[in-house]
């Protein structure tokens, strides 16, 4: 059961929009839009943000945008603040998450 | 207001036993599949195990599978993690989640910390 591959970081200035891809196989991200997305600030839990590759649960602010393209998935913060430096994790269907990725607002 | 509150970790040495509960409350808990995800120290997260509404069905993590046991007291609102054959390995907070559909972890406790020693 092989972890999703995900960027160890990414960053970006305030406003700008950063891009974490989540890559899975055709088995697992590829087979179905059940791609969700979690953000976790450090010591605490963390939060759905993403689930079915796009949707947003209540409260997400639109600036989190979630998208798939063949067995990558991807997640887009635009207009980038600083609460929104954490770490990301994708999860498939599947039941695997991401490595995950340390998002740091510049 | 949902609430999802778990308890039952600690230090316990290598082979020992622990037991976690996760009390729900606030949403339908007897139709809900519960799952536990662990995190070790400054680690990523790890989806443990899961099982489903009525408690037929567990599923695990291979590291997980003949060690550890999950199962539900739908009359309680609670999801526990028999966990037995601790090893060091095992040291993690773990969390349990609603699990909305596929993956879709929507609520969350605040974890609870398991310590293992050799």
């Amino acid at each position: 059961q092989s972890a999703l591959t995900q960027p160890p970081s990414a960053s970006g200035s305030p406003g700008q929009s950063v891009t974490i891809s989540c890559t899975g196989t055709s088995n697992d991200v590829g087979a179905y839009n059940y791609v969700s997305w979690f953000q976790q600030h450090p010591g605490k839990a963390p939060k759905l943000i993403i689930y079915e590759v796009s949707k947003r649960p209540s409260g997400v602010p639109d600036r989190f945008f979630g998208s798939k393209s063949g067995n990558t998935a991807s997640l887009t913060v635009s207009g980038l603040q600083a609460d929104d430096e954490a770490d990301y994790y994708c999860i498939s269907f599947q039941a695997r998450f991401g490595g995950g990725t340390k998002l740091t607002v510049l | 207001e949902v609430q999802l509150v778990e308890s039952g970790g600690g230090l316990v040495q290598s082979g020992g036993s622990l037991r976690l509960s996760c009390a729900a409350s606030g949403f339908t808990f007897s139709s809900s599949w519960m799952t536990w995800v662990r995190q070790a120290p400054g680690k990523g997260l790890e989806w443990a195990a899961n099982i489903n509404p009525d408690g037929s069905e567990g599923y695990y993590v291979d590291s997980l599978k003949g060690r550890f046991t999950i199962s539900r007291d739908n009359a309680k609102n609670s999801v526990y993690l028999q966990m037995n054959s601790l090893r060091v390995e095992d040291t993690a907070v773990y969390y349990c989640a609603r699990d909305r559909a596929y993956g879709a972890l929507d609520y969350w406790g605040q974890g609870t910390l398991v310590t293992v020693s050799s």
